[in-house]
């Protein structure tokens, strides 16, 4: 079975900062990686996903994510932090296979970034 | 388009009442998914249907809970009898296509609070 794991539950960084978002999964095969965020009192927006082809995968709102294969990780990173992208970040994974194969989330990692 | 749109946003309901949550799925997705978010068990997938039919609904947490789809635009999850233990965020969620590669979007929720 597939599983994520988000090994921080809060990530602290200064605005004008990179930061990073750490996320680890394990899956039989190759897998489809996704990252949402979601504001207090909102639902997940979706930010970006890693389907085949490059590693580097660029998404919404300046964030981009690294997939490693070698290390079944797919890191969510941003050059300069915002205090607007304080929110919790989840990691997805879908393994591939035929019929229904299910989206499993992490734990979530809260972001905040302080002025 | 409005996205995905859940109603109620909040519910208080006494133990031992019918809830009934309701979901308008994106016009054109044939995909859809109700989750429950909690802080003990994070996300999870209750159930999801395709092309209006009930898939996959082994996430549904006991017979208490139902869900239907009576046509292409809307979908209710019912919880009867409801129990303290019920209370969480209940998302709905839609997506074009079942799974692979398919991110899914989610409406903003329903906090239910069972007292």
């Amino acid at each position: 079975a597939q599983s994520v794991a988000q090994p921080e539950d809060q990530v602290n960084v200064a605005e004008g900062n990179p930061l990073t978002v750490k996320c680890t999964y394990s899956v039989s095969g190759n897998p489809y990686l996704f990252w949402y965020v979601q504001y207090p009192n909102r639902g997940l927006q979706f930010l970006l996903k890693y389907i085949t082809g490059d590693n580097l995968v660029k998404g919404s709102y300046g964030f981009e994510a690294e997939f490693n294969k070698s290390q079944t990780s797919f890191h969510l990173k941003k050059p300069s932090a915002l205090v607007s992208d304080s929110a919790l970040y989840f990691c997805a994974v879908r393994a591939l296979g035929t019929g229904f194969q299910k989206l499993v989330f992490g734990t979530g990692t809260r972001l905040l970034v302080s002025p | 388009d409005a996205g995905v749109i859940q109603s109620p946003r909040h519910e208080v309901t006494e133990m031992g009442q019918e809830v009934t949550l309701r979901c308008k799925p994106i016009s054109g997705h044939n995909s859809l998914f109700w989750y429950r978010q909690t802080m003990m068990r994070g996300l999870e997938l209750l159930i999801y249907f395709n092309n209006n039919v009930p898939i996959d609904d082994s996430g549904m947490p006991e017979d208490r809970f139902s869900a239907k789809m009576p046509n292409a635009s809307f979908s209710t999850l019912k919880i009867q009898p409801s129990e303290p233990r019920d209370s969480a965020v209940y998302f709905c969620a839609s997506s074009h296509r079942p799974g692979g590669g398919t991110e899914a979007f989610f409406g903003q929720g329903t906090r239910l609070t069972v007292v």
